[in-house]
């Protein structure tokens, strides 16, 4: 079983461009998060997906961060436009929620803005 | 609010010698804990988690954990330590009356010499 797939794996940009991460969950997980993960720190949950629904996006930035999962399959997360703090690992997870409270984690994408 | 705390940056323990790392944490109502590993590169992979039952759970590669609710803390155990432990332990809570949330730890690095 393929496990949860994020790309791009490495990302370098300048400040003030965009730039967009992708997520492909666990086949049948409904749940879906995006953490992001600052050098020597735990992950900070920025959004939650139930299925289609977006059901807490408290932490998100929304002045300069968007997400979606259309279909309630895979996921995107942008930043437009990109700051020099935004530079961090972006983890994606999921979680079938009918089989318990374990998150599958994927590899993430590990942005740089300079 | 609900939070965990591991006040360890780092421990160092030598292999063949037991090994602990700790965490408490904070929720208005029943917690639900989890340990998590990470390896350089790696996405996280659970280990084990406490929901209710028996305070002390066994988890993947030997680790265990044992719950302590009068301390508030979920301390991760393994009786002998092996230098393919190194890595970063995540301990994480979700408060199980609320929202599905889950909060981690800053993170605590295990460094285990041969």
């Amino acid at each position: 079983e393929a496990g949860v797939v994020q790309s791009p794996r490495y990302k370098i940009i300048e400040k003030k461009q965009p730039v967009a991460f992708w997520c492909n969950p666990i086949s049948g997980h409904n749940t879906l998060y995006w953490y992001r993960q600052n050098l020597g720190q735990g992950p900070e949950l920025l959004i939650r997906y139930e299925n289609e629904e977006a059901v807490d996006d408290s932490q998100l930035p929304k002045d300069r961060f968007s997400a979606e999962r259309l279909k309630g399959v895979d996921s995107t997360l942008k930043i437009q436009p990109a700051e020099l703090g935004d530079s961090a690992v972006y983890l994606c997870a999921s979680r079938d929620g009918t089989l318990g409270e374990k998150l599958f984690f994927g590899s993430g994408t590990q942005l740089s803005v300079l | 609010a609900q939070s965990v705390a591991q006040p360890e940056d780092q421990v160092n323990v030598a292999e063949g010698n037991p090994l602990t790392v700790k965490c408490t944490y904070s929720v208005s109502g029943n917690p639900y804990l989890f340990w998590y590993v990470q390896y350089p590169n790696r996405g996280l992979q659970f280990l084990l988690k406490y929901i209710t039952g028996d305070n002390l759970v066994k988890g993947s590669y030997g680790f265990e954990a044992e719950f302590n609710k009068s301390q508030t803390s979920f301390h991760l155990k393994k009786p002998s330590a092996l230098v393919s432990d190194s890595a970063l332990y995540f301990c994480a809570v979700r408060d199980g009356g609320a929202t599905n949330k889950l909060i981690f730890g800053t993170g605590t690095l295990l460094a285990v010499q041969p």
